[in-house]
């Protein structure tokens, strides 16, 4: 079964406090994405990496980062969460062209108080 | 990507099919039909995916009108477990990105 593991389901941050959200897939995928869905504005794409070490701005990149060091594993790094970043996070990936399904992980759901 | 319309809501019986529409009528020649589901806080889920022919697996059947400007979903005998939001999604063989519309939110009733 194929699998894209997000490491913590609920979170709580306070503003301003540096907030990592890992994901991993074990399908050898070389495409990573990150989104966050929020209450009647769907799912938004904030970033995407189609390979190790190369990221690319999604729709809403402003005040996230990511991190591709190995290629099963994709970082969502809030420098400074404020309150506008409490969502649900979904990771994603897939592989390269084509029309290869895209997978995604159970979600995090983050709250900044 | 072309954009999908979708009934917000719908109701079904246990144990009937659940038949949900999409209309895409601005599709292009080289984008397929997907759909998603999610279940409440949970990601979304792969149902299936077609471009011109009806396709069948293990979840769902999609039937595209000849054409191709709408679909429909059926889900054979829907149970409580298939109570979800339904994306109807078409997306570009050049592409990878998934746009997500609003969904129809399906309703199983016991």
């Amino acid at each position: 079964d194929v699998k894209v593991t997000q490491s913590s389901r609920y979170l709580v941050k306070r503003t301003g406090e540096k907030v990592f959200l890992e994901c991993v897939q074990d399908m050898d995928h070389e495409n990573m994405f990150w989104y966050r869905q929020d209450p009647g504005l769907g799912l938004r794409l904030i970033y995407f990496s189609y390979d190790v070490k190369m990221k690319e701005k999604g729709d809403i990149p402003e005040g996230y980062s990511v991190s591709r060091e190995k290629k099963e594993r994709f970082s969502l790094i809030l420098e400074s969460a404020s309150t506008n970043q409490t969502s649900m996070y979904l990771c994603a990936s897939s592989s390269p062209g084509g029309l290869d399904t895209i997978y995604f992980g159970e979600g995090s759901w983050l709250t900044v108080v | 990507d072309a954009k999908t319309t979708q009934p917000p809501s719908m109701d079904c019986a246990e144990g009937r099919a659940a038949n949900l529409p999409c209309n895409h009528s601005t599709i292009s020649g080289n984008e397929y039909v997907y759909w998603y589901r999610q279940i409440h806080s949970q990601g979304p889920q792969y149902i299936i995916h077609g471009l011109k022919n009806n396709e069948t697996n293990e979840m769902a059947s999609l039937i595209i009108t000849e054409d191709r400007k709408s679909s429909t979903l059926i889900l054979p005998h829907a149970t409580l477990r298939d109570t979800a939001v339904y994306y109807c999604i078409v997306r570009a063989d050049a592409g990878n990105m998934l746009t997500f519309g609003g969904g129809t939110r399906l309703m199983v009733k016991p």
